[in-house]
């Protein structure tokens, strides 16, 4: 079962635009990860954000956390065309640490 | 490292018809992860590895679904008898996890895509 959900559903951006991505989920978690997959590929990860940071920065990417609301969402900034893919957010919670995927917000950007 | 490598890429089979997906972990990894995903019901977890033994199988979806991890660099899925519900394409992840005390980080194979016909 899907513990996070990711909004929208499908984001089409011009290049150069920045787009973000939102993931709510129903019980506390651990971690959040986030996961980008290219077409026909497997998923690669792009970054953690654990329960008690609030925000986290990679290169062009800006994740932050509202644990008091249960979502996080990931900012891609002046996005290009190779940044067109599925993303997807990834929670841990209890002692498990598995992480549970969401459905994926697919990303089209147009050069 | 060559990273996670998954075989085959592709398989189309007939329903009733042996599957066995392999999965060649990342050296130094003691956590392995098998995923399926559809359209339908996205990205699911079917069992997972610590340490090569088997920790997790509640999202295995029946007894027609085996998986093995006879050692740290191999593991097997198996389908049998196949049935066209388990079109699909199955991704085998592994990480540095520690088997409960920290973030797993998942490197995921390019995935085997399996078409039962």
């Amino acid at each position: 079962s899907q513990q996070g959900e990711e909004d929208p559903q499908a984001l089409s951006i011009q290049e150069g635009e920045n787009a973000t991505m939102n993931c709510s989920y129903k019980t506390s978690i651990n971690n959040l990860q986030w996961y980008r997959q290219n077409s026909g590929r497997g998923l690669v990860h792009l970054i953690l954000i654990r329960s008690n940071e609030r925000e986290k920065h990679s290169g062009r990417l800006r994740v932050t956390l509202d644990t008091s609301k249960k979502s996080s969402s990931l900012l891609i900034t002046a996005s290009r065309a190779a940044d067109t893919a599925s993303y997807f957010c990834a929670t841990d919670s209890g002692g498990s640490y598995i992480p549970t995927f969401g459905r994926g917000t697919s990303l089209i950007v147009h050069p | 490292d060559a990273g996670v490598i998954q075989s085959p890429r592709h398989e189309v089979t007939e329903m009733g018809q042996e599957v066995t997906l392999r999965c060649k972990p990342i050296s130094g990894h003691n956590s392995l992860f098998w995923y399926r995903q559809t359209m339908m019901r996205g990205l699911e977890l079917l069992i997972y590895f610590n340490n090569n033994v088997p920790i997790d199988d509640s999202g295995m979806p029946e007894d027609r679904f085996s998986a093995k991890m006879p050692n740290a660099s191999f593991s097997t899925l198996k389908i049998q008898p196949s049935e066209p519900r388990d079109s699909a394409v199955y991704f085998c992840a592994s990480s540095l996890g520690s088997g409960g005390s920290g973030a797993n980080v998942l490197t995921f194979g390019a995935g085997s895509r399996l078409t039962v016909l």
